[in-house]
């Protein structure tokens, strides 16, 4: 069955630090591959996603960028933390057609906190 | 555009009263309706989605909802909640045209009283 493993859990990273946040999916190929943020008290929000190797598209202007390297990897990534940053980060996947089509399905997502 | 709109940020119900959750939203084709529930600090699960076909559709949990398209509605059901139920709520809608994305609402927040 697939599955879907996202770390760090939990950081607390200091304002101009880098940020890594990888995600993996595992059971499935070339999957829709998505970061999605949750700032406290707001709703999901799109950030970036990628229907294959080295395809990203951002949703929004932002301090953030990401990358695929690999097909069932997707990383979210940062130069330098604003505090405007904090939240709560989720990966998920997706592939179209078959029992699993059509449908995301998230991880269990990474606290973010800028401090 | 495509947008979702949950009226409720905060619903309060007596555990095993029913629960009616509302969901409206906007978008130009047929659209892919789907409703995830979170647990505080955790990940959104699956709750049901509809695609096409019956209208009413059943999901985890005792959950079902129902696809009204006169009201552009999807709105969450349970006969009778339990405790356990407590969490927020998301309904979302799929743009499958633009890389099978989600447009989510912002949330109701189910608080549940015993």
């Amino acid at each position: 069955s697939q599955t879907i493993h996202q770390w760090p859990a939990t950081l607390v990273q200091p304002v101009g630090s880098p940020l890594s946040l990888e995600c993996t999916v595992e059971g499935t190929s070339n999957p829709n591959l998505y970061w999605y943020r949750q700032a406290a008290g707001r709703g999901l929000q799109l950030l970036f996603y990628s229907v294959g190797i080295g395809q990203i598209s951002s949703e929004v202007p932002q301090n953030l960028s990401a990358s695929r390297p690999q097909d069932r990897q997707f990383i979210l990534s940062s130069k330098k933390l604003l505090l405007s940053d904090s939240g709560f980060y989720l990966c998920a996947w997706s592939v179209l057609g078959g029992e699993w089509g059509n449908t995301i399905y998230f991880g269990e997502g990474s606290w973010l906190t800028v401090v | 555009a495509q947008s979702v709109t949950q009226p409720d940020i905060h619903i309060t119900v007596s555990e095993g009263a029913s629960l009616e959750l509302r969901c409206n939203y906007s978008y130009g084709a047929t659209p892919y309706l789907f409703w995830y529930v979170q647990s505080p600090g955790q990940g959104l699960q699956l709750l049901l989605k509809y695609f096409s076909g019956d209208t009413l559709v059943q999901g985890i949990k005792g959950f079902e909802a129902e696809f009204k398209r006169s009201q552009s509605s999807f709105n969450l059901r349970k006969p009778s909640v339990h405790w356990s139920d407590a969490a927020e709520y998301f309904c979302a809608v799929g743009l499958m045209e633009y890389g099978n994305k989600l447009v989510f609402g912002a949330g109701t927040i189910l608080r549940v009283k015993s």
